[in-house]
């Protein structure tokens, strides 16, 4: 079946540090990808997105780039921010219908 | 434009009852669908609703029921409550026909069974 595999945490970076997130996943055909975001107390929020190989996905300084033949969606930030500290989840969808999550990395950024 | 909503926001429960939750979707949404997670994991997918209508379901028993309403509100019932069911409850809305396939996520309820 369909799953997401992330990197394990928690992550801790000094601020202005470069992040790397790895996020994997196996499914069939090709699913769209996603980040979302979860900062305490909160919801997911999308982060960003790509709906087909070779697409990256970008806001607020985050990347991440569809790699079909590494099955990869790492997640990217040249500099990161104390504000940036929160839960980041890769998660994949066919249609929609059904969203496959990691289990979650705990970022946290030190002044 | 009014984002998703859900109420309660924390909620304690004995083994053995039954508990609802209530979700309102972003405006504009004709889905929403339900996730539980538990202490330091990821969602995990229970079922999705369209037009009134369960649209897919993930691996959970019966006991977890739901519900959607003509304005697209809806709710999650658990009955029979097992420790186990311990977690924090998403609700997400999103618009079947849309370009993409984003879901907008409510803060959660956080249910506790003891």
């Amino acid at each position: 079946g369909d799953s997401v595999t992330q990197m394990e945490g928690p992550v801790t970076l000094s601020e202005e540090a470069f992040l790397t997130i790895n996020c994997t996943y196996t499914a069939t055909g090709y699913p769209s990808l996603f980040w979302y975001v979860q900062y305490p107390g909160e919801g997911l929020q999308l982060l960003l997105k790509a709906t087909k190989a070779d697409d990256k996905g970008s806001n607020k300084g985050f990347e991440a780039t569809y790699r079909k033949e590494t099955t990869s969606f790492h997640l990217e930030k040249g500099s990161v921010q104390v504000s940036d500290s929160a839960v980041y989840f890769c998660a994949l969808s066919h249609t929609g219908n059904q969203f496959y999550f990691g289990t979650g990395t705990s970022l946290t950024v030190i002044p | 434009e009014t984002g998703v909503t859900q109420s309660p926001t924390h909620l304690i429960k004995t083994r053995g009852q039954q508990v609802t939750l209530r979700c309102s979707s972003q405006s504009g949404h004709n889905t929403v669908s339900w996730y539980q997670q538990a202490l330091g994991q990821g969602p995990q997918f229970i079922f999705q609703y369209y037009r009134e209508e369960e649209n897919g379901r993930g691996n959970f028993p019966p006991r977890f029921s739901g519900l959607q309403f003509p304005n697209y509100s809806s709710e999650l019932n658990v009955n029979a409550l097992e420790l186990d069911d311990s977690a924090l409850y998403l609700c997400a809305s999103s618009l079947v026909g849309a370009a993409s396939y984003e879901q907008y996520f409510g803060p959660g309820t956080r249910l506790t069974v003891t």
